[in-house]
């Protein structure tokens, strides 16, 4: 079975400071993976999603990018952190590519003061 | 497009009692349909799942669902709930094969009163 692990799992940093989330996915080769904000009151909503090494689509416009430089790691980014980008990262991977079932890492808390 | 809406954003239920949360979709095409839990500070963890076949799906926890596909509807149940499953539901819906995206709703606060 899939294994994600996120780091770090909290972080409180200035603003315009830069970030990095790292995630890593074991038991699986070639996955689907996702990037997913949650902010208060607001459900998950998704930020970025790769195919494969190097492909990174953005689900909405951000202060944020991604990166995927091995098959099995997904890096979020920042150069400069606003207030708004607090919230709870999780990462994804995509289980089965029939049915779009997706496995949760265990998030990466981002406080920005 | 294909879209999810939680109708209740808390539900407080006590003890024992039955609970019900509700979910509806939206979408043009066939649809898998997903129950999530989210323990606090934690990620998400599947609950259930709806692929196709019987309308009732049971899942983890004693929990169970039901597709609805003329009320576009997967409403999550239990009988009778534990302190244990206090937590935040999430439904989520994909076209299935070829879909790269899930759709989340915003979630519903699941509160067990002792």
């Amino acid at each position: 079975s899939q294994t994600i692990h996120q780091w770090p799992a909290t972080l409180v940093q200035p603003v315009g400071s830069p970030l990095s989330l790292e995630c890593t996915v074991e038991g699986t080769s070639n996955p689907n993976l996702y990037w997913y904000r949650q902010a208060a009151g607001r459900g998950l909503q998704l930020l970025f999603y790769s195919v494969g090494i190097g492909q990174i689509s953005s689900e909405v416009p951000q202060n944020l990018s991604a990166s995927r430089p091995q098959d099995r790691q997904f890096i979020l980014s920042s150069k400069k952190l606003l207030l708004s980008d607090s919230g709870f990262y999780l990462c994804a991977s995509r289980t089965s590519a029939n049915t779009g079932e997706l496995f949760f890492g265990e998030g990466s808390r981002l406080t920005v003061l | 497009a294909q879209s999810v809406t939680q109708l209740d954003s808390q539900v407080p239920v006590f003890e024992e009692a039955p609970v019900e949360l509700r979910c509806n979709y939206s979408s043009s095409v066939s649809v898998y349909l997903f129950w999530y839990v989210q323990y606090p500070n934690q990620g998400l963890q599947l609950l259930l799942k709806y692929l196709s076949g019987s309308t009732l799906v049971k899942g983890i926890n004693g929990f169970e669902a039901e597709f609805n596909k003329s009320q576009t509807s997967f409403h999550l149940r239990k009988p009778s709930v534990h302190i244990s499953d206090t937590a935040e539901y999430f439904c989520a819906v994909t076209s299935g094969a070829g879909s790269y995206q899930l759709t989340f709703g915003k979630g519903t606060k699941l509160s067990v009163i002792p």
